[in-house]
């Protein structure tokens, strides 16, 4: 149990265009979710918190105009990377949280972003 | 804040040695869990053991087990019989107990471990 996919995988863009990058809990609800970034070899970085049918919160220095986040189901939420730079590219983790018994976050395989 | 502290940037270890990673944190809180995650080179972040900070006895998952010691605020990882699917970055991370932001994971900079055959 306590699966989270993430889609896509893999996305290579155009400077100037936007990315949609989605997670899903597969066999559990998630009212929270939460959104990293990751820079090579270092630590996971918290960008935000989503919760379903609110507004996410961001981590201070963190654009919310860049970095747009809906959690509209309580199994979905997305991040929409919007006009994207080259310094956008980074490697995105979302992780969906199991609360209640367990209290635990479950992350979702990441998407290595490359902006041109 | 917290704050989770690990010492070790790398390790290595031969296949079924045992090896053991630290963690130590700082907190003002009483009510919280501590785990440890692992990311293969592979980049998925896998669970590896929960403890909550309430239960005296130390967390183990199979060949995984934890020295959990509240007073000292240490968290080390016993990793047994070590495989070379071992071979991760391991973070060690903290979350206050209770609801809305408190479910914010606190992780520290990771230790790097190799197991060589």
């Amino acid at each position: 149990g306590a699966v989270v996919s993430q889609h896509p995988s893999r996305v290579i863009c155009k400077s100037g265009t936007s990315v949609k990058i989605e997670c899903r809990s597969l066999d559990f609800q998630a009212t929270t979710m939460f959104w990293y970034r990751q820079f090579p070899k270092k630590s996971l970085m918290l960008m935000a918190t989503s919760n379903e049918g609110s507004k996410a919160t961001y981590e201070q220095g963190v654009e919310k105009d860049k970095f747009l986040i809906n959690h509209a189901s309580l199994t979905l939420s997305t991040l929409t990377v919007t006009s994207a730079h080259p310094e956008d590219s980074s490697f995105y983790i979302c992780s969906a949280l199991s609360a209640g018994k367990t209290d635990t976050q479950y992350f979702g395989p990441g998407t290595r972003l490359t902006v041109l | 804040a917290q704050t989770v502290t690990q010492s070790q940037p790398e390790m290595s270890v031969q296949e079924a040695e045992t090896v053991t990673l630290s963690c130590t944190y700082d907190t003002s809180e009483n009510n919280y869990y501590l785990f440890w995650y692992k990311q293969p080179p592979s980049r998925q972040m896998i669970l590896v053991i929960r403890q909550e900070a309430y239960k005296q006895q130390n967390a183990t998952e199979n060949r995984f087990s934890v020295n959990f010691q509240k007073a000292a605020k240490s968290f080390s990882l016993k990793i047994s019989d070590s495989q070379l699917g071992d071979t991760a970055m391991y973070f060690c991370a903290f979350m206050k107990r209770g609801g809305g932001s408190n479910y914010k994971l606190t992780f520290g900079k990771g230790t790097l471990l190799t197991v060589n055959p």
